[in-house]
């Protein structure tokens, strides 16, 4: 089975400009969640999405960011307009009904 | 945001050596997770653990759910190049579903 699947796998834009990321959970996974991972903070959850319902988006740095999970395949994250510390890994995670999530490869972005 | 103390924070260990790390947390948990992240890729799930005492494998992999429900502990055997990685702990309390993650421990194994 295919796991999580993250596009761009590596980005590279200029400050100002809108950034999309973009996750395709795993097939019949109930719950999706957006990650930053940085040297300083670790991952942390930015976003929760159960049932294709954003529950938690408190993890949000600033109305920079947003998310959107418009069917229970595809979600995105979009940064507009980006700057250079938001440079980091993005990894999207799915679960099941169980307790276990699955990460993506992750999106590798810098902005210059 | 919120982190498990994780520890060592780094390991640098010879091959063929055993390797241990632990996560303790101030909050109970219901589920521990251990995951292994290579340079460039994303966490991979290793074990989970969903009962105090709890006592799982996968190869040379060992991890426990400590009794306390605040602690776990991944234990490598025989460790080998391909070991070498960041190791990570999640945990989660029950009713919720958010996943705290550990600071990592970065094992360097030396041929």
């Amino acid at each position: 089975d295919a796991g999580v699947i993250q596009s761009p796998r590596h980005e590279v834009t200029e400050m100002g400009q809108e950034v999309t990321l973009r996750c395709k959970p795993i097939s019949g996974h109930n719950s999706l969640f957006w990650y930053r991972q940085t040297m300083m903070r670790g991952l942390e959850l930015l976003i929760y999405f159960n049932n294709n319902v954003p529950i938690d988006d408190s993890g949000m740095p600033e109305d920079r960011f947003s998310a959107k999970m418009p069917n229970a395949s595809f979600s995105t994250l979009k940064i507009q307009p980006s700057e250079p510390r938001d440079s980091a890994v993005y990894f999207c995670a799915s679960r099941h009904s169980g307790n276990t999530i699955y990460f993506g490869e992750g999106s590798w972005l810098t902005v210059v | 945001g919120q982190q498990l103390n994780q520890s060592p924070q780094s390991m640098f260990i010879q091959e063929g050596e055993d390797v241990s790390m632990n996560c303790t947390s101030s909050s109970i948990f219901n589920t521990w997770l251990w995951y292994k992240q290579d340079p460039g890729e994303g966490p991979v799930l290793l074990i989970a653990l969903y009962k105090a005492g709890e006592l799982t494998s996968n190869g040379r992999l060992t991890a426990q759910f400590g009794i306390t429900r605040k602690d776990s502990f991944l234990n490598i055997s025989a460790s080998i190049p391909s070991d070498v990685g960041i190791y990570f702990c999640a945990g989660q309390a029950s009713g919720t579903y958010k996943y705290i993650f550990g600071t990592g421990t970065r094992l360097k194994v030396l041929a």
